[in-house]
């Protein structure tokens, strides 16, 4: 069964200090990986797609790296404001007609001051 | 220039009412999606539709009808609610089907 595991659940870090979250996935072939940022009360914002392993991006302090088997989003010197839950979701390569994304339950991420 | 706006934001009804959520568009992105965020599931796809009169079936489509007769707009009719569609309901667009921008959100409570 096609599946996404985000960890860990929660994740509290000093202002500046530097952490990954991980996003591991189960399918049988992957077109591609995706990370959104969802502020309570608001809908997912939209970070970075990644379609092969090796490939990475990056934007402020965040960067989003791909493996066979998992994608790390890792934060450099956090601030206060990039507390938020962090969602990745995958499109199997058999997404087929419902263009289904796979979405884990996310990482709630609080960066204390 | 809000980009994707959806209406109402908060909605109280009773099992059983017909209740429509509104989605409206600026980008004229030809993609069109409608989610409900539970806890323990994540986001599940309920309809997306490709360009106006396009619409399929997502992966909980059950008591949901959708309707595309322009493509700024993609509403969402519960035909007859009930308790199980309480939820929080995102409408998302995009030019292609990776990369979604989301709207605010539709918070659903079901009597």
């Amino acid at each position: 069964e096609d599946q996404v595991t985000q960890s860990p659940e929660a994740l509290r870090l000093q202002e500046g200090e530097s952490s990954s979250l991980n996003c591991s996935y189960t399918v049988s072939g992957l077109r591609g990986l995706f990370w959104y940022r969802q502020d309570p009360g608001k809908g997912p914002e939209f970070l970075f797609t990644l379609y092969s392993a090796g490939e990475e991006k990056e934007k402020e302090r965040l960067k989003a790296t791909l493996t066979k088997k998992e994608s790390f989003l890792h934060i450099t010197a956090p601030k206060p404001e990039d507390s938020a839950t962090y969602l990745c979701a995958v499109r199997p390569l058999n997404a087929g007609n419902n263009r289904k994304l796979i979405w884990g339950l996310g990482t709630s991420l609080a960066v204390n001051p | 220039d809000a980009g994707i706006t959806q209406s109402p934001r908060y909605k109280i009804t009773e099992t059983g009412r017909q209740v429509t959520l509104m989605c409206h568009q600026t980008w004229s992105h030809s993609y069109m999606f409608w989610y409900r965020q539970d806890l323990g599931h994540g986001l599940r796809l309920i309809y997306y539709s490709a360009a106006a009169d396009i619409t399929d079936k997502g992966e909980v489509p059950d008591g949901y009808v959708v309707s595309r007769s322009k493509t700024e707009n993609f509403p969402l009719t519960l035909e007859s609610a009930t308790r199980s569609q309480t939820s929080v309901y995102f409408c998302a667009t995009g030019a292609d089907t990776d990369t979604q921008y989301f709207g605010p959100g539709t918070r659903l409570t079901v009597l």
